[in-house]
């Protein structure tokens, strides 16, 4: 069964930092691609970046790009999220997700954490 | 980017009725376009992927179909538990986009 679970948000002043942890279960962790994505109170969904199974590729949406680092450790199952700079409008649920299929980039996201709720205030 | 559109944002409905909802792309997504359901206090969960198959375990009433750039999602004779939030979201091309959403109530 796969099982994702994120930790580690909190609440941060402006320009403050917060690193984001997702510990993965019930698959192989190494072959899978995996995305933060997060939503804004009584918002939609955005995605936030990406990293391959490999980590030899990462994506970033624009809003985040240059302030937030996805990382992976394999031998730890867990994938990360390191948000510096962080502005009030950061404020969201960040979910840690898998793709549908190993080793692909162009898949459906397939399995979701429960979220960890960042909220960026003074 | 590719712009995702939704419509409507709501849609007030009755069990037993059927929906559609409607999502819309700025540019061809390849039909790679996928269909996610949330509930309040849930993480979403996949419903639809490739613009018409179901993901494991969803319900025949979910249906997808549509191409290139318009894309539906029809729910037909409407359970009690499907009264959630829909979002539709292309993963063709970076950035990965979503709609805005349609809140079905």
């Amino acid at each position: 069964q796969v099982q994702l679970v994120e930790s580690g948000g909190g609440v941060v002043q402006p320009g403050g930092s917060l690193r984001l942890s997702c510990v993965a279960s019930g698959f192989i962790f190494s072959s899978y691609g995996l995305h933060w994505v997060r939503q804004a109170p009584g918002k939609g969904l955005e995605w936030v970046t990406f990293i391959r199974y490999d980590g030899g590729d990462t994506y970033y949406a624009a809003s985040v790009k240059g302030r937030f680092t996805i990382s992976r450790d394999d031998s730890k199952n867990t994938l990360y999220l390191q948000m510096n700079s962080l502005r009030p409008e950061d404020t969201a649920v960040y979910y840690c997700v898998r793709l549908q299929q190993p080793l692909l980039q162009d898949v459906p996201f397939d399995s979701w954490g429960q979220g960890a709720l960042v909220t960026v205030s003074s | 980017e590719t712009v995702m559109t939704q419509s409507p944002v709501t849609l007030s409905v009755s069990p037993g009725e059927s929906v559609t909802l409607s999502c819309r792309a700025s540019q061809s997504v390849n039909n790679k376009l996928a269909w996610y359901q949330q509930k309040p206090g849930q993480a979403p969960r996949l419903l639809i992927y490739g613009a018409s198959t179901r993901a494991t375990g969803i319900p025949a009433r979910f249906s997808g179909s549509g191409s290139v750039r318009e894309f539906t999602l029809t729910i037909s004779s409407l359970q009690s538990e499907d009264f959630a939030f829909y979002e539709c979201q292309q993963y063709n091309q970076w950035p990965l986009t979503f709609g805005g959403g349609t809140k079905v109530e």
